[in-house]
């Protein structure tokens, strides 16, 4: 079947834009991570979507993130006036349940910001 | 400290010699862990959870060590598909958060 789907596969943008990542998770899955990877370091959570629980968004960096879940299934991920630092690899996650040690990963956003 | 550390490596190994990393941990509340491996500009794949008994997947062999809060990961006869950075995952104080080690990267030389 079909895994996780991410667009766009890369995005470059210049500082103090918007932008949109957006992630499709495998149907049926009930729990949605968001992890933002930079080179050489290991993965850092953002948020976490849990059917129709409030997210745990303690992973946010700062008040220019946000990120929705629309109808249990499709994510999209904001960055608000984007700095330089949040250049990284933004990798979405799913799961048939929270608490599960396996995860099924899209193929990632490489986020550029000049 | 880390809440999850490795040594980053890289450890540059001949095919066909077996290969065993180290990952800390600092929570000894931890309940759960898990070796995912990486492959470049790729996403994070389960390559096996680490049972308390350790358990063993073929060439890959996980244990765990309470005691001195580490898990390992063996591989034998490695194979140069076997290259790419392997991280080792805790799960963390909350029911579903996984915390994620930086990985360890692995070259197999033909």
């Amino acid at each position: 079947g079909a895994g996780v789907s991410q667009s766009p596969s890369n995005k470059v943008t210049e500082k103090g834009k918007d932008v949109e990542l957006r992630c499709d998770p495998i149907s049926g899955h009930t729990a949605l991570y968001w992890y933002r990877q930079s080179l050489g370091q290991g993965l850092e959570f953002l948020i976490y979507f849990q059917g129709n629980s409030a997210p745990d968004k303690s992973g946010l960096p700062s008040d220019r993130f946000s990120a929705e879940r629309t109808g249990g299934s499709v994510s999209t991920l904001t960055i608000q006036r984007t700095q330089q630092e949040d250049s990284a690899v933004y990798l979405c996650a799913s799961s048939p349940e929270g608490g599960r040690g396996e995860q099924y990963f899209g193929p990632g956003t490489r986020l550029t910001v000049t | 400290r880390k809440e999850v550390e490795q040594d980053p490596g890289p450890f540059n190994v001949p095919e066909g010699a077996t290969v065993a990393f180290n990952c800390t941990y600092s929570n000894s509340a931890s309940q759960s862990f898990f070796w995912y491996r990486q492959d470049c500009r790729k996403e994070p794949k389960l390559l096996m959870s680490v049972y308390s008994s350790g358990n063993e997947d073929g060439r890959f062999t996980a244990q765990l060590n309470r005691a001195s809060q580490y898990i390992s990961l063996l591989i034998r006869d490695s194979k140069l598909s076997d290259s790419a950075t392997y991280l080792c995952v805790v799960k963390g104080i909350s029911n579903y958060q996984l915390i994620w080690g930086a990985g360890t990267k692995l070259i197999i030389k033909p």
